[in-house]
């Protein structure tokens, strides 16, 4: 069956930068888009970054944008977000999705269970 | 970016109840609207896609309508699983957007 294991978050300073990772299984990862999804405290869901099958096409909410680098390995089945200069506006809880392209419209049809990010001095 | 707003933002009911929660787009969207339903501690699940085709697995009390500007979903007889946080997501361009979500609490 399909799964997305995120892990790599934790407790970072301001400014300080951190590396998730999520783990893809049950499926030909190489085939799908993939995303980063978060959800802050008390808050809905915000979109921050894509990533196109091939790596080749990325990209970013403005509120990332510049901070946040997103990458895959296809051989290892991995998605990664590389987080600089870290924010206390970016505590939440991060989660990686997949994107079904195949049927219209797209949909992020699966979901990892989220790794938990927390910026504090 | 396209803008998509649900309402209420917050929802009491029983066990049994019917529900329906709205999502209103700010431009034509089509039918390139999905729904996803979000408990604590657990990935969002999705529910609804292309404004009213539900995805494979979903219990058949879980409808959805609309196209264009104006969607809804529905909950037939809600059931203790379906206490949970709903969210709208456009799909029509990027960066694909969510509601705000729609907490649904038992009365």
């Amino acid at each position: 069956q399909v799964q997305l294991v995120e892990s790599g978050g934790g407790l970072v300073k301001p400014g300080g930068s951190l590396r998730l990772s999520c783990v893809a299984s049950g499926f030909n990862f190489s085939d799908y888009y993939m995303s980063w999804i978060r959800q802050a405290p008390g808050k809905g869901l915000e979109w921050l970054s894509y990533i196109s099958s091939s790596g080749q096409t990325t990209d970013y909410a403005d509120s990332v944008k510049g901070r946040f680098t997103i990458s895959r390995d296809n051989g290892k089945n991995s998605l990664y977000l590389q987080m600089i200069g870290l924010r206390a506006g970016d505590t939440a809880l991060y989660y990686c999705a997949r994107e079904l392209r195949m049927r219209l419209p797209s949909t992020y049809d699966f979901w990892g269970q989220g790794t938990l990010v927390t910026v504090s001095p | 970016d396209i803008q998509v707003t649900q309402s209420p933002s917050s929802l009491s009911a029983s066990v049994g109840d019917r529900v329906t929660i709205t999502c209103r787009a700010n431009q034509n969207i089509n039918y390139y609207l999905n729904w996803y339903h979000h408990r604590p501690g657990k990935g969002p699940k999705l529910l609804i896609y292309g404004a009213s085709s539900l995805q494979s697995g979903v219990p058949s009390r879980f409808s959805g309508g609309g196209s264009g500007t104006d969607f809804t979903l529905t909950i037939s007889s809600l059931q203790p699983e379906d206490f949970a946080t709903y969210y709208c997501q456009q799909s029509y361009s990027r960066p694909f957007t969510f509601g705000q979500g729609t907490k649904l609490e038992i009365k």
